[in-house]
């Protein structure tokens, strides 16, 4: 099947620094990408849709100065926590449809992200 | 709107017993139906889908049928082993989005 590639898979960072989490579709295309965030033991929070080549689309209470997404390529997304605080530890994960169908995603394997 | 709810967890089973997580939706529209699988520290795999009524997704010993007249995506095994230990996620998609029920976890005991 197609391959999603999320990297780092871990990142530390201090408070008020910013992180970027790059999403790649390896084996296609994908003109729309969407990030997850996770909490512990919880559900899937769909944050944003990123489009390839437009602004993506921020679910309601989602700050997208904060969240900053760019899809710049039909292979590549990144989100970007800006000024991150301790609240904004947690698993981020991105997804994509697949080349074949769009009822089928694709899923990175996540990032974990830890703000001391 | 559209949602999914499944059978709150957790679920803890013996190794070779049957299982069920229960997953039963809402949506206006004819949505396709997911079951995925999260181990520890890991994104999600997808395990089985139907995009149809009545349509059967399999895969691994898993099934699921998908039942338009009772709005359920039912998940079932046989017989679990330890391996199988995981969160399982019943999710639907319509319109271009993904949306995911709160997650079962599953724990196979030897």
């Amino acid at each position: 099947g197609a391959v999603v590639s999320q990297h780092p898979s871990r990142v530390i960072c201090k408070s008020g620094t910013s992180v970027k989490i790059e999403c790649r579709s390896l084996d296609f295309q994908a003109t729309t990408m969407f990030w997850y965030r996770q909490f512990p033991k919880q559900s899937l929070m769909l944050m944003a849709t990123s489009n390839e080549g437009s602004k993506a689309t921020y679910e309601q209470g989602v700050e997208k100065d904060k969240f900053l997404i760019n899809h710049a390529s039909l292979t590549l997304s990144t989100l970007t926590v800006t000024s991150a605080h301790p609240e904004d530890s947690s698993f981020y994960i991105c997804s994509a449809f697949g080349p074949v169908s769009n009822t089928e995603a694709f899923f990175g394997q996540g990032t974990r992200l830890t703000v001391v | 709107g559209n949602s999914v709810t499944q059978m709150e967890g957790p679920v803890t089973l013996s190794e070779e017993a049957f299982l069920t997580i229960n997953c039963t939706y809402t949506a206006t529209g004819y949505p396709s139906l997911f079951w995925y699988v999260q181990y520890p520290g890991e994104g999600l795999q997808l395990l089985l889908k139907a995009t149809k009524a009545d349509d059967k997704g399999s895969n691994k010993g898993f099934e699921a049928t998908y039942r338009k007249e009772t709005t359920s995506f039912h998940l079932e095994k046989g017989s679990v082993q330890v391996s199988d230990s995981a969160v399982y996620f019943c999710a639907l998609s319509l319109n271009n989005k993904l949306i995911f029920g709160a997650g079962t976890r599953l724990a196979v005991h030897p």
